[in-house]
């Protein structure tokens, strides 16, 4: 059980919007970045968005994130089939540790 | 091009150990933390620690302090994950990962393709 909490998950229709959460506490999410990884089926995960809203070089920006709070969020613009995946947010703890929200599997109807 | 080339599966029974390598290229090896994760089936992902290759100096996850060991050779630019006292709760894809710290926070920027570990009676 992560102490990051991400729906299990969402579906939307190509072309679409869709936004994915992840929630936690002051602890964790209020206090640091946050960073969003991409796993296409039978992948290793890629790295999406790091400093809570920047993207990497390579990165569409159909993919953009926020926080506000104790929440976090991965909005996906123009949702295309090629886009069905699992999604990971994830925050790099005080601790020298990482942790990972239990995943949002995403579905374009 | 950054690549971070994992070992092959691993079959091993219970109570055997494990050793994962990580032939990274294409950037200074010493010059990044590489951390190691996994992912069981159908789970989500688990941080298990970092090495730095310049100095050695490791941190593990609680849950793995005493099982796993994190060793690299920056002659052949490898990093190496040990796990040892395997039970089936071990079987996942192993991943490493290259750690880049980007002013506020370490992500993981490349990862390795990963490594299956099976352990299997």
């Amino acid at each position: 059980q992560s102490v990051l909490t991400q729906p299990p998950s969402v579906s939307a229709a190509p072309g679409q919007k869709v936004t994915i959460s992840c929630s936690g506490s002051s602890s964790n999410i209020g206090n640091n970045y946050i960073s969003w990884y991409q796993q296409l089926p039978g992948t290793a995960p890629r790295l999406l968005i790091y400093d809570t809203n920047k993207r990497p070089s390579g990165i569409s920006d159909r993919f953009s994130g926020s926080k506000s709070g104790t929440s976090a969020t991965l909005d996906i613009t123009g949702l295309q089939t090629g886009d069905e995946a699992d999604y990971y947010c994830g925050i790099w703890h005080d601790t020298l540790s990482a942790v990972f929200g239990g995943g949002t599997k995403l579905t374009v109807l | 091009q950054v690549q971070l080339v994992q070992s092959g599966a691993e079959v091993k029974k219970p109570g055997a150990s494990v050793k994962v390598s990580c032939e990274a290229s294409g950037y200074t090896f010493t010059g990044y933390y590489m951390t190691w994760l996994r992912q069981a089936p159908g789970q989500g992902i688990e941080w298990m620690g970092w090495i730095d290759p310049n100095t050695g100096a490791t941190k593990y996850a609680q849950k793995f302090q005493g099982r796993v060991t994190m060793t690299s050779d920056t002659s052949i630019n490898t990093a190496y994950m040990e796990l040892i006292r395997l039970t089936s709760d071990d079987t996942a894809v192993y991943y490493c990962a290259r750690d880049w710290y980007s002013g506020f926070h370490d992500v993981f920027d490349y990862w390795g393709q990963g490594t299956l570990v099976t352990v299997f009676s």
